[in-house]
């Protein structure tokens, strides 16, 4: 299967600050990528997407960038908030419909 | 709004006995899928589902089977439970190609 990994297993970081996720891929064929959330005890919740065809993508607070010279993914979290303390999953798609998931990383926000 | 629902949050079952995990999701999605996610490991694919009836293996799917008998229904299925079948499992669905949404998760014990 698919290779995706995360750089670091945990964050911390004060409230108010940017947070910065990051995740490397393997396939340099790979033309989608997704972010996932996971707070404790819920299933993962979808953030943010960005196509093989772009390497910048803004949602609301977050942003997503991908550099496929080295394959590589980020999450930008600005102004961190207490809420945003969860696990973050970055995922690969690999076919027509799955998906190969990272590990995830644990975001702390300190108050 | 997506939804994603899963029969039970928390199951205790014993060795050997059989288990029926369902999910069931309201927006005509095509695909279900199955995952279990285990700390350090992340996501694996166990099944997924393309369509009524059909079914595809992903990366673990010794000791599961599924049947998805109704477009909204998917349900895996242990059919001798194992201790290493301990886990949280993960269902989720999604249009074709699209962004997969999960339920919340069901954790199993198997003693």
């Amino acid at each position: 299967g698919e290779s995706v990994g995360l750089h670091l297993p945990t964050l911390s970081v004060q409230e108010g600050d940017n947070s910065i996720i990051n995740c490397a891929y393997s396939n340099s064929a790979s033309d989608y990528f997704i972010w996932y959330k996971q707070e404790s005890g819920k299933g993962p919740q979808f953030i943010i997407d960005i196509r093989s065809n772009m390497d910048k993508r803004q949602g609301q607070r977050v942003t997503v960038l991908l550099n496929k010279t080295v394959k590589h993914l980020s999450l930008q979290i600005a102004a961190t908030q207490p809420g945003d303390s969860a696990v973050y999953f970055c995922a690969e798609k690999g076919g027509a419909n799955n998906l190969f998931f990272g590990t995830g990383t644990r975001l702390t926000v300190i108050p | 709004d997506v939804k994603v629902t899963q029969s039970s949050r928390y199951l205790v079952k014993r060795t050997g006995e059989k288990v029926f995990l369902e999910c069931v999701q309201d927006m005509d999605h095509e695909n279900m899928f199955w995952y279990r996610q285990d700390p350090g490991l992340g996501l694996r694919l166990i099944y997924f589902s393309y369509d009524v009836k059909m079914k595809e293996k992903g990366d673990i799917p010794e000791g599961y089977s599924v049947s998805r008998e109704k477009k909204e229904r998917f349900s895996l299925i242990l059919e001798s439970a194992s201790t290493n079948q301990t886990s949280m499992y993960l269902c989720a669905s999604s249009l074709a190609g699209g962004i997969q949404y999960f339920g919340p998760g069901t954790r199993l014990t198997v003693t």
